[in-house]
């Protein structure tokens, strides 16, 4: 089992290109989540999927899209990178149900230079 | 006013004492609450949950909830340098939106 995998672990790009970082988990559960880790920040939201077919901005949406390609399936694209966006990004899933936590994937560390 | 407070720290404890960690939150309508332990470099994971007022025990870890006082803490009793990490507090809301705090560091010294 597992759980929430994300890829790639690790990316550097320059500054205008694009990518697109993926996510999956085999938990079965209905909700995914899309979450920037900064210094001193803490974890803030980018994007959320409630459900399959629905996708919702969070706290920091600028400069990303999602995609929800399926129920395990929950992909973020950063179209034209900036420095900024120099960041550690963590996919998350969870249930619909109140008392459920998140389980996160592993983690892609993004350097934009 | 933040969502989800916390004190940075760092927190330093002896080995074999009780750590204590705070965290206040703002949205008296919060359902659900969370502590988690991200390892420096790793992923945050999830270690205690509660949804109810007083205290909820499991192992060596103590979550307490006062929703009047808008108050979660988490007491690590016996601690040991294994459980040096950072220790994340998230609240969840209707809508099932998650709200973290930004972290308490702590160190257990040998």
């Amino acid at each position: 089992n597992a759980g929430v995998t994300q890829t790639p672990k690790f990316q550097v790009l320059k500054t205008g290109q694009s990518m697109t970082l993926q996510c999956a988990q085999d938990m079965n559960h209905n909700s995914m989540y899309w979450y920037r880790q900064d210094p001193g920040m803490g974890l803030r939201l980018i994007y959320y999927s409630a459900s399959e077919g629905t996708t919702d901005k969070g706290e920091v949406p600028n400069g990303y899209n999602v995609s929800r390609l399926n129920k395990r399936e929950f992909s973020l694209r950063l179209e034209s990178a900036a420095p900024s966006q120099t960041s550690v990004y963590f996919c998350a899933s969870s249930e619909l149900k109140n008392n459920y936590g998140y389980t996160f994937g592993s983690g892609t560390r993004l350097t934009v230079v | 006013q933040k969502e989800v407070e916390q004190n940075s720290g760092p927190l330093s404890v002896p080995e074999g004492a009780i750590a204590s960690l705070n965290c206040t939150y703002s949205d008296r309508v919060s359902q659900s609450f969370f502590w988690y332990r991200q390892y420096s470099g790793k992923s945050p994971e999830l270690i205690m949950s509660i949804y109810s007022n007083g205290d909820k025990e499991d192992g060596r870890f103590t979550a307490q909830l006062n929703k009047a006082s808008q108050y979660v803490s988490l007491l690590i009793r016996d601690s040991q340098p294994s459980d040096s990490a950072t220790y994340l507090c998230a609240v969840k809301r209707a809508g099932n939106q998650f709200y973290f705090g930004t972290g308490t560091s702590l160190t257990v010294i040998p």
